[in-house]
């Protein structure tokens, strides 16, 4: 069973950028048969999906964050990365990792990283 | 722009249905997720209508129209919840979730 593990800095200042990674354990990034995806919470509210990258290291963004999202995916460490521009309060959320499946949705999630930009 | 209803209440043993309407949804495959207080979402049906592994047989999902539908049978007070749909925006290549549906079990 694969297994998502969020990291991140926890607390960063606003305007600035936050980094998070996400390690894969259980299944290979590299085979190539899965994209991965980011996702965030802020407290109480709803999904919103940032972003999803292959091990091609093709990417797709939510329309809504692409000026400010980047990613970039390790195949040698089996992790995949984020990056979020100026951030401001209205980025602290929970971030979450998981796997796209090839039929449909996400089937695998992380525990989740919390941000919060202060 | 995926609709739910904000909430939901109904007592042990009823039957849930939580709807997902949006725009052409019947183009897209609906995927619905099971998010318990303080945990991550996990997927409870893909594909419209299919169950993951280790998902009971109590939750169901279909699609008619421009209207996706997670149904929930035999309540149990761990189905306590909030709900969340999910379709690819293939217009703009991007995933959209609903806003969500909060299950309270009375």
């Amino acid at each position: 069973q694969v297994q998502l593990q969020e990291s991140g800095p926890g607390l960063v200042k606003p305007s600035q950028t936050v980094s998070l990674t996400c390690n894969v354990s259980g299944g290979s990034i590299g085979s190539g048969i899965y994209y991965w995806s980011w996702i965030r919470q802020p407290a109480g509210k709803g999904l919103e999906w940032i972003g999803r990258i292959h091990a091609s290291g093709d990417t797709r963004s939510n329309p809504s964050l692409k000026s400010r999202v980047s990613m970039s995916v390790d195949v040698s460490k089996n992790q995949f990365s984020l990056k979020l521009t100026s951030v401001t309060a209205a980025d602290t959320a929970m971030y979450y990792c998981a796997r796209d499946s090839p039929y449909g949705g996400n089937d695998n999630w992380g525990h989740g990283t919390q941000v919060i930009v202060s | 722009v995926l609709t739910q209803p904000p909430s939901m209440s109904l007592v042990p043993g009823k039957t849930a249905t939580i709807t997902c309407a949006g725009n052409n949804i019947g183009d897209y495959s609906v995927h619905w997720y099971q998010q318990r207080p303080g945990q991550a979402p996990v997927m409870v049906i893909f594909y419209d209508s299919d169950r993951p592994s280790g998902i009971p047989e109590r939750f169901s999902g279909s699609k008619s129209g421009n209207t996706a539908t997670l149904t929930i049978s035999r309540v149990e007070a761990g189905d306590e919840a909030d709900y969340f749909c999910q379709a690819w925006e293939s217009g703009s290549d991007h995933w959209v979730f609903g806003g969500g549906t909060k299950l309270t079990v009375l």
